[in-house]
């Protein structure tokens, strides 16, 4: 257990509509970053958040979302699914605002839009 | 486009043997040289990462070859072990950045 969560482990949606993925960070650490794995495309950074406020963007498309809440949970919307975002969501957690401290995978979330 | 390229796409191994996985990048800036393994249901996690400032690490069977004027980077894997079936994927990164650059990944396979 790396001590990211994420849930839920496995989303199936249909095209059009809108879901939510969670991340809980491992304690104390205070950023998450997303990520997508796309079979073709690898790992894509979408988004950095560090006690609470946007720090990065990467590739995030304008139809995906995302928050840090105050007890440092992260929060991916994603809305008018495609199915070509179906792809495994991963979060990552790190103490600090850059890459220097190291970063810790959650588990992912596969999200399969039909 | 592709800021890390990796290769090859799939390996298959005998067991004792030496697996090898090249990365190669353009940008210059980059500073940190990670290679992430990926188990099936898992996320990835660090195995090894090296600096531009040293040429090869070595930890256990898994050793880094790093080659800064050709910008390229191998992970080397000794006495492959069936344990070791994964995908390896190799990143890279600047210093005070956000984010990884990911290659594609290189599932590897061992046969015993």
């Amino acid at each position: 257990d790396s001590g990211v969560t994420q849930t839920p482990k496995h989303l199936i949606t249909a095209t059009g509509q809108r879901v939510t993925l969670r991340c809980s960070p491992r304690s104390g650490d205070l950023s998450v970053y997303w990520y997508q794995q796309s079979l073709d495309q690898g790992l894509q950074f979408l988004i950095q958040y560090y006690n609470g406020e946007e720090r990065a963007k990467g590739n995030i498309l304008e139809r995906f979302s995302a928050q840090q809440f105050p007890d440092l949970h992260s929060e991916l919307n994603l809305s008018s699914l495609e199915l070509g975002d179906s792809a495994l969501y991963f979060c990552a957690s790190s103490v600090g605002q850059s890459v220097n401290y190291g970063y810790t995978f959650g588990s992912g979330t596969r999200l399969t839009v039909v | 486009q592709q800021q890390v390229k990796q290769s090859p796409q799939s390996l298959i191994v005998q067991k004792g043997g030496i697996s090898i996985i090249n990365c190669a990048y353009e940008n210059t800036a980059f500073d940190y040289f990670p290679w992430y393994q990926q188990f099936p249901g898992k996320g990835p996690a660090l195995l090894i990462a090296i600096r531009p400032d040293v040429s090869e690490k070595k930890e256990g069977r898994f050793t880094i070859s790093f080659n800064k004027s050709a910008k390229q980077f191998s992970l080397h894997i000794m006495d492959s072990q069936p344990g070791d079936s994964a995908t390896y994927f190799c990143a890279a990164s600047i210093g005070t950045g956000n984010q990884f650059y990911f290659g594609t990944g290189t599932s590897l396979t061992v046969i015993p």
